[in-house]
């Protein structure tokens, strides 16, 4: 089992591009979740799935779009890059409410 | 709503110093669980622990324990006889059991072991 994989690892943008960072699982997990981690704020929640079709907000969802057509992919949509958005992005799965989460390697973004 | 506090933001240690990283949890559900994970400098978030709310029985791993006390609202951690390895940032995160991903982190508590 590859787990949680996230692509790419690093990543620059200039303000205003688009880009998707993708991510999958082969755990048959029905939960994920996309979170950002910014220094002093551990990690919040952007938006997450409950199962292929369903999607919903997090704590932070603005300038992100998100879809999971499958089980296995949950990608997360950057419509307009923003200075803002410069973070390390973790994508996360989990079997069920009881199950811990299980995290990608993550991505950095950097957007100028 | 659910709400994880870390009050200790950073905290450095020597060598084989036992350390107790606290963690406080609020929700007015009674079914929950609660999660320890470490991210080392390397970046990735490492699972450690998780313990729902029926169980407060005290677990150990090694050098690790967990003291789980529901009257505080408390699931403090504990690395004994500690080493630079154990150097990594530690969240504490809350989950309930309903519908929806409430799953909430702690803003983390950054351990520094010094040799």
């Amino acid at each position: 089992n590859a787990g949680v994989t996230q692509t790419p690892k690093f990543q620059v943008l200039k303000t205003g591009q688009s880009m998707t960072l993708q991510c999958a699982q082969d755990m048959n997990h029905e939960y994920m979740s996309w979170y950002r981690q910014d220094p002093g704020m551990g990690l919040r929640l952007i938006h997450y799935s409950v199962g292929a079709g369903i999607t919903d907000q997090g704590e932070v969802p603005n300038g992100y779009n998100v879809s999971r057509s499958t089980t296995e992919d949950f990608p997360l949509r950057l419509l307009s890059a923003a200075p803002s958005q410069t973070s390390v992005y973790f994508c996360a799965s989990r079997g069920g409410l009881a199950g811990e989460q299980f995290f990608g390697p993550g991505t950095r973004l950097t957007v100028l | 709503a659910q709400k994880v506090t870390q009050a200790q933001t950073e905290i450095s240690v020597v060598e084989k110093e036992d350390v107790t990283l606290d963690c406080v949890y609020e929700t007015r559900d009674t079914t929950y669980y609660l999660f320890w994970y470490k991210q080392p400098p390397s970046g990735e978030l490492v699972f450690l622990i998780r313990r729902n709310s029926f169980d407060e029985q005290n677990e150990i791993s090694g050098r690790y324990s967990w003291n789980f006390q529901k009257s505080t609202s408390s699931f403090n951690f504990t690395i004994t006889a500690s080493q630079v390895v154990d150097s990594a940032v530690y969240f504490c995160a809350l989950s309930v059991d309903n519908y929806g991903q409430n799953f909430v982190f702690g803003p983390g508590t950054r351990l520094s072991v010094l040799p």
